[in-house]
């Protein structure tokens, strides 16, 4: 299985200011999909913005945009205009392109996210 | 409709008792996991059913017992429990063979084993 890095357990922001989560990953394949899932506290886990490897552009959702730097295997998430209805747990998540029926996530440890009003 | 359902939202069971969870879905979606997840850690896989028959076990040890009666539906049968079995269980669903598709969650049990 590929390892997935978070490697800021917390991070704190402003309400309206901008955060950015890193995540990094180990992998030989070429192609494969990245995942920013979000988990309020309590509440279901969703997805927040996915990633084709094959793709240049980044991929952006609102608010949220990731910054895709394939060679250094860095897939970071920014949280722009920060809501006090983004505090969660956020999860980056690697998907190999293999696994086309048994479609397996490779989770990060997860960052807290905390919105100070 | 996008929601997994997942029911009972809280279980209290005993190391002896036999319980069971349930999960739903009517997205069509022919691949359905459990995940167990503990405070503040990613989901663990469990298992995964594709197009109803179970296609991983991740070793899971045989006191959890998996069923997909039918394509929308997912139970978790649970038998002699341990402390450490104590945990979020979540329900997922994804279409199969749609490389970017993502997976829906459902709220999930919260299992407590005394």
């Amino acid at each position: 299985a590929q390892t997935v890095t978070q490697s800021q357990p917390e991070m704190s922001v402003q309400e309206a200011e901008t955060v950015t989560l890193s995540c990094t990953y180990d992998t030989s394949e070429s192609d494969y999909y990245l995942f920013w899932y979000k988990q309020p506290p309590s509440r279901q886990m969703i997805l927040v913005i996915r990633q084709e490897a094959y793709k240049q552009q980044n991929a952006t959702e609102n608010r949220f945009s990731v910054n895709f730097q394939k060679a250094a295997k860095s897939f970071s998430l920014k949280i722009s205009d920060s809501q006090l209805g983004d505090a969660a747990m956020y999860f980056c998540a690697y998907r190999s392109p293999l696994d086309l029926n048994d479609y397996k996530l490779s989770f990060g440890a997860g960052t807290t996210v905390t919105v100070r009003a | 409709d996008t929601e997994v359902t997942q029911t009972p939202k809280h279980l209290v069971m005993g190391m002896t008792n036999k319980k069971s969870l349930k999960c739903e879905q009517h997205m069509g979606h022919r691949a359905m996991y459990w995940y167990k997840q503990k405070a503040k850690k990613p989901p663990e896989l469990m298992f995964v059913y594709s197009y109803e028959k179970l296609s991983i076990n991740e070793s899971v040890p045989s006191r959890f017992s998996p069923e997909c009666p039918n394509s929308s539906l997912l139970n978790l049968h649970l038998h002699a429990l341990q402390p450490e079995d104590s945990a979020l269980y979540l329900c997922a669903s994804s279409r199969i063979r749609d490389r970017l598709y993502e997976q829906y969650f459902g709220p999930g049990t919260r299992l407590t084993v005394t």
